[in-house]
């Protein structure tokens, strides 16, 4: 099944504590992006990648750092997250200029 | 003002009623996008237009390039049409990134 998978589903964590959110596809897309969604603020792109070792920053990268080392992985990562990152997480992925498929999610909590 | 406008933000209507939803933007584009959320939170591409008119199912989507808008409709709604729909445009200068609309919460009541 063609499909984007992301994890965790659902995070809570304290300020300052390092963390992974993992996001692989298995359709072969060049193009991979994360977004965030806040409410009052709909979905803002954090970074995107065109392709294996190319990442680029969105419109909201602070905080944020990517790494593109496989075609089918695009994990986020966040050095030292604060409470303004508390948000919900989408990973999605396209062939380049094509619909996108989203993940199911990472709602995370910062205290 | 934001590049991606949607309208309205909320829609309530009853069971079988049509329903319009309306994107308008202000750049040049390549493609635009209506994506579906649930209130599970999960999102999925509906239709991707750059010209014309689209339809699947009792949803119909349509593009009018030279006034920048473009509308989803659904014909006959349900209940399971409650969610919240996204336009998303990318923009021709932008390459493959989206710039989404801030989303219409559609409750349709049986």
């Amino acid at each position: 099944e063609a499909q984007v998978t992301q994890n965790p589903r659902y995070l809570i964590t304290v300020t300052g504590k390092k963390l992974t959110v993992t996001c692989s596809q298995n359709m072969n897309h060049e193009y991979m992006s994360w977004y965030r969604q806040d409410p009052g603020l709909g979905l803002r792109q954090i970074y995107y990648s065109m392709n294996v070792e190319v990442t680029d920053k969105g419109d909201v990268p602070e905080g944020y750092k990517v790494s593109r080392k496989e075609k089918r992985n695009f994990p986020l990562i966040l050095e030292s997250p604060s409470p303004n990152q508390t948000s919900l997480y989408f990973c999605a992925s396209s062939l380049l200029g094509l619909a996108p498929f989203f993940g199911p999610g990472t709602r995370l909590t910062v205290l | 003002k934001n590049e991606v406008e949607q309208s309205p933000q909320n829609l309530t209507a009853q069971e079988g009623e049509f329903i319009t939803i309306n994107c308008s933007y202000s750049v040049g584009i390549s493609a635009l996008h209506w994506l579906q959320q649930h209130p599970g939170g999960g999102i999925v591409s509906l239709f991707m237009l750059s010209s014309g008119k689209k339809k699947h199912g009792r949803l119909i989507a349509t593009i009018n390039i030279q006034e920048k808008h473009s509308s989803l409709h659904i014909t006959a709604s349900h209940p399971r049409d409650s969610a919240v729909y996204i336009c998303a445009v990318r923009s021709e200068a932008a390459g493959n990134k989206l710039t989404f609309g801030g989303g219409t919460r559609v409750l349709v009541k049986p």
